[in-house]
């Protein structure tokens, strides 16, 4: 089993929409957790951490679910600007962080 | 405040030719770390280091060397670049709680 496995999508929503995908961790010694959003051809900048069950932030809510082992990231009325791949990472290892692959979100017109 | 810079942006290679990718960071961070990106294959971690003077492996760290002589500056050495080698290159520094900041990336393509 991958240590991060994310959904590659692509995901199409139109604008409004919500949009949410999961992210499965295989270290359950991780302790936090993290999305990052990465638009095209450019660097990840982190959206949001989680320490605890789960983190809210305006439109974006993150989810943990320890006894399952995955971590949400719920898109409430998409805009065109979310358009983008959204990493998920599980500090399993401090000196070794782990990305999945990442999800890709199209929000249409 | 520039944050983690990295050189060139883009470069071109022929194999066997060797190079170094440049980073530098200002936010006096002791955690520096490389990272590859291949389609499909999200993030992986080349080399890392703690601090200046210790430097570790990562994930994939064949072809690749480091050294950390200063806090300030993580160089990623490609001594004989193969076509394999074509990614693009995030450097990144870890702050408080695992919070990593990227550098803008550097495309490598090797012929």
């Amino acid at each position: 089993r991958k240590e991060v496995e994310q959904d590659p999508g692509p995901f199409n929503v139109p604008e409004g929409a919500t949009v949410a995908f999961n992210c499965t961790y295989s270290n359950s010694a991780s302790q936090s957790f993290f999305w990052y959003r990465q638009d095209c051809r450019k660097e990840p900048k982190l959206l949001m951490s989680v320490y605890s069950s789960g983190n809210e932030d305006g439109r974006f809510t993150a989810q943990l679910n320890r006894a399952s082992q995955y971590i949400s990231l719920l898109i409430r009325d998409s805009k065109l600007s979310d358009s983008a791949t959204y990493l998920c990472v599980p500090s399993g290892s401090a000196r070794q962080l782990t990305f999945g692959s990442g999800t890709q979100l199209t929000v249409l017109p | 405040n520039a944050g983690v810079t990295q050189t060139p942006k883009f470069q071109v290679l022929k194999t066997g030719q060797s190079m170094t990718l440049q980073c530098a960071q200002d936010m006096n961070h002791e955690y520096m770390s490389w990272y590859r990106q291949d389609p499909g294959m999200g993030l992986r971690l080349i080399h890392y280091s703690v601090g200046a003077g210790i430097t570790d492996q990562g994930e994939v760290p064949n072809g690749y060397n480091v050294s950390r002589s200063t806090t300030e500056d993580f160089p990623l050495r490609l001594l004989s670049a193969a076509p394999s080698q074509t990614s693009v290159y995030f450097c990144a520094t870890r702050g408080g709680a695992n919070v990593l900041t990227f550098g803008a990336g550097s495309r490598l393509t090797v012929l």
